[in-house]
């Protein structure tokens, strides 16, 4: 059973518009919420990331919104371009455990020309 | 240039030959960790370690061993290795808990 999950699973947007990636948690110690990108043939890469002290985080197009009574936290990239194309993963980590991070399943996001 | 490197990149082998995976970070990271990815399920963690000779179970950690005899190193083992091994697997490391994980380029297994 998935702690986190994302959805959707698979995202096309034309160049120039928004993507929108959900995640959900269940654990409630969860401490710490960011979002990885990975390009074909290689690992994640950290992107962005939020504590539940805010409710926004915005780097550049890339804004992460959080509800922390509702348990979601949600990517926003504005502009979406081409080379925005990968797979987008949310994860959640409490800081007591070990730094170890619980990711969702991954959406994989197409940016049309 | 920071680094987490890993080998084999790519590997096909057969059930139950015990094979390596080496590990090398070159930031001095305390924290390191080995990862699975699987199509729908994300990355699930196998094992970490907090600091040399401590490592500790994952979410998936059946049929993986560890070892962190130096900071720098971190090897996965699977000693019999079976079909449901096959995966893409990552190792990370970080400074130390609650800071950025540093993921290297990914390890292609397949057993037949």
């Amino acid at each position: 059973q998935q702690q986190v999950k994302q959805s959707p699973q698979s995202l096309i947007v034309q160049k120039g518009g928004i993507s929108i990636i959900n995640c959900a948690y269940e654990n409630t110690a969860f401490d710490y919420f960011p979002w990885y990108q990975q390009f074909p043939g290689k690992g994640p890469a950290l992107l962005i990331a939020i504590r539940p002290d805010v409710s926004e985080k915005k780097e550049g197009r890339f804004t992460i919104s959080f509800n922390k009574s509702a348990k979601q936290f949600s990517l926003h990239i504005m502009d979406s371009q081409p080379g925005d194309s990968a797979t987008y993963f949310c994860a959640a980590s409490n800081n007591n455990a070990g730094n170890m991070l619980t990711f969702g399943g991954g959406t994989r996001l197409m940016v049309k020309p | 240039e920071a680094q987490v490197t890993q080998n084999p990149r790519y590997l096909i082998t057969v059930t139950g030959k015990k094979l390596t995976v080496t590990c090398s970070q070159n930031m001095n990271h305390e924290y390191m960790s080995w990862y699975r990815q699987d199509p729908g399920l994300g990355l699930r963690q196998i094992y970490y370690s907090m600091n040399v000779e401590v490592t500790d179970k994952g979410d998936v950690p059946e049929g993986y061993k560890v070892s962190r005899k130096e900071k720098r190193n971190f090897p996965l083992i699977l000693e019999s290795p079976s079909p449901n091994q096959t995966s893409l697997y990552f190792c990370a490391s970080s400074f130390r808990s609650g800071n950025t994980i540093y993921f290297g380029e990914g390890s292609w297994l397949t057993v037949v």
